[in-house]
């Protein structure tokens, strides 16, 4: 059972410039999170989806963000126009499932590190 | 509203040593998961354990063991005879509903734990 993926590992852009991160989930899982975490503090959640439909966005995710998860799997976050403020580790987690799979617990991927230059 | 506080930022203690880590939690709500989580250098999240607000009995792993008193908010993890492998930040985070609720995590600030030989 292969755990949650996030593609890239590592970012370096320049301000201004729009970049697009991937995670894939825990194969079975249905829920999917985003959250951000900066140098020294603990994550900060960003949105989740529960299968393809965006429950609930924090007020962290400002209007450059967006977040998909068009066929309920994979989940796409975009940043546009980004600024020095952006940098920081983009986590993944996911959680869910149907029966003796089910787990309320969030699994994490690796993170996605972007720094803006 | 929803808070947790790690009021240890960082803790340095000699091999074979036993440490505590404080977590202290603020919600309103009577159903909530609580969780510990452990970050090594390499960032991945690695999740300890997870207990539901109706079960308050202490448990042990291993070295780890958790005690989780309601009376007092709070959610300490303890080491026996640390070692070295468990120099990492260990984050605790509260999610509010149980059982398919989806909650997202509210992390504490986490407290960066270093075992020396």
């Amino acid at each position: 059972d292969t755990g949650v993926s996030q593609d890239p590992r590592h970012k370096i852009t320049k301000r201004g410039q729009n970049v697009t991160f991937r995670c894939d989930p825990i194969s079975e899982h249905n829920r999917l999170y985003w959250y951000r975490q900066t140098l020294g503090q603990g994550p900060e959640f960003l949105t989740y989806f529960q299968n393809e439909a965006q429950l609930e966005k924090s007020r962290l995710l400002s209007d450059r963000f967006s977040a998909e998860r068009p066929k309920g799997s994979f989940s796409t976050l975009e940043i546009q126009r980004t600024e020095q403020g952006d940098s920081a580790m983009y986590l993944c987690a996911s959680s869910g499932g149907v029966g003796a799979h089910y787990t309320d617990t969030q699994y994490f991927g690796p993170g996605t590190r972007l720094t803006v230059l | 509203a929803q808070k947790v506080t790690q009021a240890q930022t960082e803790i340095s203690v000699v091999e074979k040593e036993d440490v505590t880590l404080d977590c202290v939690y603020e919600t309103r709500d009577t159903t909530y998961y609580l969780f510990w989580y452990k970050q090594p250098p390499s960032g991945e999240l690695v999740f300890l354990i997870r207990r539901n607000s109706f079960d308050e009995q202490n448990e042990i792993s291993g070295r780890y063991s958790w005690n989780f008193q309601k009376s007092t908010s709070s959610f300490n993890f303890t080491i026996t005879a640390s070692q070295v492998v468990d120099s990492a930040v260990y984050f605790c985070a509260l999610s509010e509903g149980l059982y398919n609720q989806g909650g997202k995590l509210i992390f504490g600030q986490g407290t960066e734990l270093s075992v020396k030989p």
